[in-house]
């Protein structure tokens, strides 16, 4: 399986930051990889796709790169609203995987 | 609007069986892979099932193999998920999730597997 590996695991910002989220593929993925928001006590949320494309009604503040092994997520202007955790998520090879999460709390 | 709904959920015992059920609305059922993806603080996001289209091709993690069975029906567009011999490493909050072109683009609100005596 591949293993998908998400840093920080935990990290707090500031209102208006510019946050970076970075996620690590065992091996290349292409650009078969999502991100996914997630409040407490709700389902995960899609963001983003194919590395860098934004799922229909997500702003535009979300951004995502890379390809192969290595993709990051971007939060520009963070918003209070925000906060949560976030998986990325490989679709390259079945089975399809997840990483451990990266929970951000704003300061 | 898609829309995903799970129900069937609960508390059940060791060794005991549980069937889930997806509602689904807004696409048309039939063209898409529905998925079975479950989560716990401990292992985090797990694929757990797949079932195509059609309903002709099922697939499942190894971890579910020979416990759990995915079927469909595409005339009451559900899906449904029957868990056998289950054990405390299958509690978790279940997800119905459908899939367009290898990506989960929706999620329903979650089904919880409590396997306790």
């Amino acid at each position: 399986d591949i293993q998908m590996t998400q840093s920080p695991s935990s990290m707090s910002a500031s209102v208006g930051d510019r946050v970076t989220i970075t996620c690590r593929a065992s091996q290349g993925i292409s650009n078969n990889l999502a991100w996914l928001q997630q409040k407490p006590g709700k389902a995960p949320k899609p963001l983003i796709y194919g590395a860098s494309s934004l799922q229909s009604g997500v702003p535009s503040k979300f951004s995502g790169s890379g390809s192969g092994t290595d993709f990051t997520l971007t939060i520009s202007s963070l918003q209070p609203e925000d906060f949560g955790t976030y998986y990325c998520q490989q679709y390259s090879s079945s089975p399809y995987t997840f990483g451990q999460g990266t929970k951000l709390e704003i300061k | 609007e898609v829309q995903l709904v799970e129900s069937g959920g609960g508390l059940v015992q060791p060794g005991g069986s549980l069937r889930l059920s997806c509602a689904a609305s807004g696409f048309t059922f039939s063209s898409y892979v529905i998925n079975w993806v479950r989560q716990t603080p401990e292992r985090g996001l797990e694929w757990v099932s797949a079932i195509t289209g059609g309903g002709g091709k099922t697939y499942y993690a190894d971890s579910v193999k020979g416990r759990f069975s995915v079927s469909r029906d595409n005339s009451k567009n559900t899906v449904d998920l029957q868990m056998n011999n289950l054990g405390a490493d299958d509690t978790a909050i279940y997800y119905c999730v459908r899939i367009r072109s290898s990506f989960y683009d929706y999620w329903g609100q979650g089904t919880q597997v409590t396997v306790s005596s």
